[in-house]
């Protein structure tokens, strides 16, 4: 039982360039969560998905676009990358019983952007 | 949907209680709380949460007071290994940025 993980781990990028980040689960989860964290902030939500095929955005979504073709897998793309886009991704998955909703989160991925 | 406000920063002496306060006076009447720790970079790790009574597990105890406007999270016993930033949220999955506890030799 592998949890949550994320690949790539690092990565950097010139500014313009694009990629997929991807974030498998193997708890049968439906909910599935990206955020980002800057230095010495707390994480912020950037979309989220509630079920295979169903994505919504978080807090900071602009700048990104998610996939949750599967339902163990939910990607986090960046298509034209900026430098403000620098940070370190985590992905969460979650179910939800009644109004319990507890959250398990991936390594993370850290993201350079020259 | 709560907002939550925490410490920047606390110390905490090896071996004596920890305890953790959050206020979260906008949190409605089924939402839970929860508690998480980040350790250096890596993912944040839940630790415990509750609704409106006491809650304890093997990590920590989390106190709610009554009006269920602010809690508590008391690690009884602080270790080294404890030294983390911790996060109270709701259900609203709003990190905000913690309380950094430093636990001393």
């Amino acid at each position: 039982n592998a949890g949550v993980t994320q690949t790539p781990k690092f990565r950097v990028l010139k500014t313009g360039q694009s990629m997929t980040l991807l974030c498998a689960q193997d708890m049968n989860h439906e909910y599935m969560y990206w955020y980002r964290q800057d230095p010495g902030m707390g994480l912020r939500l950037i979309h989220y998905s509630v079920g295979e095929g169903t994505t919504a955005k978080g807090e900071v979504p602009d700048g990104y676009n998610v996939s949750r073709l599967k339902k163990q897998n939910f990607l986090l793309g960046l298509e034209s990358a900026a430098p403000s886009q620098t940070s370190v991704y985590f992905c969460a998955s979650s179910y939800l019983k009644g109004t319990y909703n507890e959250q398990f989160f991936g390594p993370g991925t850290r993201l350079t952007v020259l | 949907d709560a907002k939550t406000t925490q410490p920047p920063s606390m110390d905490c002496a090896e071996g004596r209680a920890a305890n953790l306060p959050c206020n979260h006076s906008t949190i409605s009447g089924n939402e839970y709380v929860y508690w998480y720790r980040q350790i250096h970079s890596q993912g944040p790790q839940y630790i415990i949460h509750g609704l409106k009574n006491n809650e304890t597990n093997e990590m920590a105890s989390l106190i709610i007071t009554e009006d269920r406007k602010s809690s508590t999270l008391i690690l009884p016993h602080a270790t080294l290994r404890d030294t983390a930033v911790y996060y109270c949220i709701g259900q609203n999955f709003v990190f905000g940025p913690g309380t950094r506890l430093s636990v001393l030799p």
